[in-house]
C-alpha cells in the first residue's frame, strides 16, 4: 500500500527558530512536492523536486528552503519561523509521467503554530 | 497560467444528489483530478479525466468538457461520511506534472 508519512502531526515553535518538516515516500517516486493549505486559500505549492539533489521553487517559496538528500526523503526547513508561516504542511509524491494520470499521494500533513 | 474556480461550501441531504462544478481557464488542457479531503485529513485521489465524457466510479462520477472549461463531480446517494473538502486540480501540457488546485469545495451532508 502506498504510503507517505510526515514526521509529525503537530509542531509548535517559537518566532525565529529554525524549523524541519520531514516526509518520507516508500513507492520509489521521482517527484515529491511541499503545500501548505490555509483557509480559504487552498493547496499553495511550495517546493517541488524532481530527482535526487534537484528543486524548483513554486508558487511560495519565500522563507523555505528544502533538501533532498535520498529519493525517498523531502525535507522542508523554515531557517527563520514566523507567525505568518503558521500553517498545515502537506507533502506529496507522485510518480514521473510525461502522459496520462500520475495522481497525487498526500501524507497526513502537518499543522505547525508558530507563537 | 491557470484559473480554477469552484462553489466555496455546498450543503445536502443524506441520500440525495450532489453536483459540484469546477471550471478553468488553461493554455493547455493535459488533465484534471478530483481529490477527496476530510477535516484535519490529507487529500486523496478520486477521478481524472483527459477526455471529455462521464467517468463512473460506484457512487462518484466525474464530467469533462474540454470546449467548455468544464467538469462536475457527482455524488449519488450521499453519506454522512460524504461531507469533506473536495478539491479540483487542473493538469497543464507543456511537460508539467504539477497540477494546480481550486480552492476546494467544502461539502456538508446533513440527516
Amino acid at each position: 500500500d502506498v504510503k507517505v508519512t510526515q514526521s509529525s502531526r503537530y509542531l509548535v515553535k517559537r518566532t525565529g527558530e529554525k524549523v524541519f518538516l520531514e516526509c518520507v515516500q516508500d513507492m520509489d517516486h521521482e517527484n515529491m512536492f511541499w503545500y501548505r493549505q490555509d483557509p480559504g486559500l487552498g493547496l499553495r505549492l511550495i517546493y517541488f523536486s524532481y530527482d535526487v539533489k534537484m528543486k524548483e521553487k513554486g508558487d511560495i517559496p519565500e522563507g523555505y528552503s528544502v533538501s533532498r538528500e535520498k529519493k525517498e526523503r523531502f525535507s522542508l526547513i523554515l531557517e527563520s519561523a514566523s507567525t505568518n508561516q503558521t500553517s498545515m504542511y502537506l507533502c506529496a509524491s507522485s510518480l514521473e509521467s510525461g502522459a496520462g494520470r500520475n495522481e497525487q499521494f498526500f501524507g497526513p500533513g502537518t499543522r505547525l503554530t508558530v507563537l | 497560467g491557470q484559473n480554477i474556480d469552484q462553489p466555496t461550501e455546498m450543503t445536502a441531504t443524506e441520500g440525495a444528489i450532489v453536483q459540484i462544478n469546477c471550471t478553468y481557464q488553461t493554455s493547455g488542457f493535459n488533465g484534471l483530478f478530483w481529490y477527496q479531503q476530510h477535516a484535519g485529513e490529507a487529500p486523496t485521489f478520486l477521478s481524472y479525466n483527459v477526455l471529455d465524457g462521464l467517468e463512473e466510479k460506484g457512487r462518484f462520477s466525474s464530467f469533462l468538457s474540454r470546449s467548455k472549461g468544464y467538469s462536475y463531480l457527482l455524488l449519488k446517494e450521499l453519506q454522512m461520511k460524504d461531507s469533506a473538502s473536495y478539491l479540483c486540480a487542473v493538469l497543464e501540457t507543456g511537460g508539467s506534472y504539477i497540477p494546480t488546485f481550486g480552492r476546494g469545495t467544502s461539502l456538508i451532508v446533513h440527516p
